[in-house]
């Protein structure tokens, strides 16, 4: 089976772009959540979508928001790029039972803002 | 929330020793994972243990959830085993949040 697919692989923005990045989960995963992980730290909580529906969000400003398709695809858009937002970012899908449930993360898309 | 923390920051070992990372969370998990990023910052699936104990070929793990730590032992260390190491939990919110990672390199 094919497992967490990411889109782009890489991409190059200039300041105050927007981007588009999407996520394919693994067949029979209803859940999407985004990570944003700069270069030397850990994976940073962006989003979480179940069912169509926002369930978490972190400390992340207004200009990122992100949706998931009935297919349950994902897309992150991140809008006004700041040098500061280039970055690893990762898609996790999960299949759940009630609270517990194990991720398994995409290859990430790899942003440079310049 | 939950704080997660992670020690060592750095580790070099000589191809063939062993080690353990160990994994300090601040609030009972429901969730626990460990993961190793490779060098092109895929994050790969090592153990799902949010309590006892697992193994995996030269990898095992054990999470003690009422002393609130994860250990990830990793013996006859190889240099593929090189990268950082990861750990993530939640705790009653759907946000998984990660330690700072241990870099290991192991040297041939």
């Amino acid at each position: 089976d094919a497992g967490v697919t990411q889109s782009p692989t890489h991409l190059i923005k200039t300041r105050g772009q927007q981007v588009t990045l999407r996520c394919s989960p693994i067949s029979g995963h209803k859940s999407v959540s985004w990570y944003q992980q700069v270069l030397g730290q850990g994976p940073q909580f962006i989003f979480q979508y179940y069912e169509k529906e926002e369930r978490g969000r972190g400390n992340f400003p207004d200009r990122f928001s992100a949706r998931q398709f009935p297919n349950y695809s994902s897309e992150l858009n991140v809008n006004a790029l700041l040098l500061g937002d280039s970055a690893l970012y990762l898609c996790a899908s999960s299949f759940e039972q009630a609270v517990y449930y194990e991720q398994y993360f995409g290859p990430g898309t790899r942003l440079t803002v310049t | 929330g939950i704080q997660v923390e992670q020690s060592p920051p750095d580790l070099i070992l000589q191809e063939g020793a062993n080690s353990t990372l160990r994994c300090n969370f601040s609030d009972s998990v429901n969730n626990l994972q460990w993961f190793h990023q490779n060098p092109w910052g895929q994050l790969i699936n090592l153990f799902y243990i949010p309590s006892g104990t697992k193994q995996n070929g030269r990898l095992s793990a054990t999470t003690v959830a009422t002393e609130r730590y994860s250990l990830l032992y990793i013996s006859s260390s190889q240099t593929t085993d090189s990268g950082v190491y990861f750990c993530a939990a939640n705790s009653g919110t759907y946000k998984y949040i990660f330690g700072t990672g241990t870099r290991l390199k192991v040297l041939a």
